[in-house]
């Protein structure tokens, strides 16, 4: 079956733009996450959202990220006033909620490049 | 906070050369436990992973990895590599249930011919 599908697969932009990053999951999976990942490191978390609440934002690095997930399937991460700081690669996972054993299924990830 | 240690960086390895990978986690709770790999160009897929049982677990193509629980580790094996693992690899961890992954930074494995 399809896995887990993000687009646009890269985005350049400039500082101070809003960009919206969009992650389609594995059909069924009702849990969903966003992770970054910088060159040289491991992804780090970002948000998870268990249907279309958000469960878990502690690891959004301040208020000029948001992502939404209104009908607890797609979900777009969205980031304000861009800082070059922020390009990095922004991956997404999703996995069915199978108790406290839980596989997280990754998609190819956006590259972001804030110029 | 959880925490994931790889202690190697960048490993090179001949062909047919044995492989082990080292990852170190700090939790002091019930975890479940992954190796992923990232080959060049391609997302991050998932190589295997521990849940409970029997602590050594087998994944896709020929890697095993073993859980010590004693020693907070998750080490991975392969007993002969080939060219076409030359990828990265990262060790993750999660508390049990629907929790976010934590990574450690990742192992670069170049096998040369």
């Amino acid at each position: 079956g399809a896995g887990v599908s993000q687009t646009p697969s890269n985005k350049v932009t400039e500082k101070g733009k809003y960009v919206e990053l969009r992650c389609d999951p594995i059909s069924g999976h009702t849990a969903l996450y966003w992770y970054r990942q910088s060159l040289g490191q491991g992804p780090e978390f970002l948000i998870y959202f268990q249907g279309t609440g958000a469960a878990d934002d502690s690891g959004l690095p301040n208020d000029r990220f948001f992502a939404v997930r209104p009908e607890g399937s797609v979900s777009t991460l969205k980031i304000q006033r861009t800082e070059r700081g922020d390009s990095a690669v922004y991956l997404c996972a999703s996995s069915q909620r199978t108790g406290p054993q839980e596989t997280q299924y990754f998609g190819p990830g956006t590259r972001l490049l804030v110029l | 906070a959880q925490s994931v240690s790889q202690h190697n960086h960048h490993v090179i390895l001949s062909e047919a050369a044995s492989l082990e990978l080292g990852c170190n986690y700090s939790y002091g709770g019930t975890v479940n436990l992954f190796w992923y790999v990232q080959y060049p160009g391609q997302h991050l897929q998932l190589l295997l992973k521990y849940f409970s049982g029997d602590p050594l677990v087998k994944g896709i193509k020929g890697f095993e990895a073993e859980f010590i629980k004693s020693k907070f580790s998750f080490n991975l094996r392969k007993p002969s590599v080939q060219w076409s693992d030359t990828a990265e690899y990262f060790c993750a961890v999660n508390a049990q249930g629907n929790t976010p992954l934590v990574f450690g930074k990742g192992t670069r494995l170049s096998v040369i011919a």
